[in-house]
């Protein structure tokens, strides 16, 4: 079992559908990200959550609304996606907001028609 | 502008090859990471990079982090298919130390 483990791993949705990505984490780390990752373009820091609470939000827009229940989960719920938001969906783990390491999941494949 | 720039963009190269990659900022960081990414996949974590001048060598993967900590360089010797993939460099940045990373350099090796 990897340390950090996304659900589904492939997804398809159309603009007006309401879907959320799912990321655990094995790890006993207290930081927890989501990046975007499109083609041609650096990973994006999406949200970064710290013990339960979000402490960055790096200007995404409002169709995309993360939840962390505990420092083991993290979700992202998606609505009124735009096709542009086609990506490669992470999430990551760290021991603590400043560990130099990140481990991340396999990934979430958003397809928006 | 980017905060790490990598280089070459793309590398195809033969097996048995050695090759040299490249990552680098102008700006100083405490520390710089590699990872490899393969298709469909999420980044795994080769290597962190702390101290000026530091050499790390994993395998057949030997890096460097520049005296200045602006910069750090990958050298893989006698290449295989298996080193295939997108390597990528990041290093922490701002107040909570958040991942910066590089466009990343996507390497093929072809048996």
């Amino acid at each position: 079992e990897t340390g950090v483990t996304q659900t589904p791993r492939h997804l398809v949705m159309g603009m007006t559908n309401k879907k959320s990505l799912k990321c655990e984490q094995h790890l006993g780390h207290n930081a927890m990200y989501w990046y975007k990752q499109s083609a041609k373009k650096p990973l994006e820091l999406m949200f970064v959550y710290s013990l339960e609470e979000r402490v960055e939000n790096n200007s995404v827009p409002s169709r995309f609304s993360p939840e962390c229940p505990n420092s083991s989960h993290l979700f992202l719920h998606l609505h009124t996606l735009q096709p542009e938001d086609s990506a490669l969906y992470l999430c990551a783990s760290s021991q603590g907001l400043n560990s130099i390491s990140s481990f991340f999941g396999q990934g979430t494949r958003l397809t928006v028609v | 502008t980017q905060l790490l720039e990598q280089s070459p963009q793309f590398l195809s190269i033969q097996e048995g090859e050695n090759l040299t990659v490249y990552c680098n900022s102008s700006s100083v960081f405490s520390s710089l990471q590699w990872y490899r990414q393969e298709p469909g996949e999420g980044p795994v974590l080769l290597v962190t990079v702390v101290t000026g001048g530091e050499v790390k060598k994993l395998k057949r993967l030997t890096f460097q982090f520049g005296d200045a900590r602006k910069d750090s360089s990958l050298h893989i010797t006698a290449a295989q298919p298996g080193d295939t993939g997108l390597y990528l460099c990041a290093g922490p940045t701002g107040a909570n130390s958040k991942l910066t990373f590089g466009k990343g350099i996507t390497l093929s090796v072809r048996p």
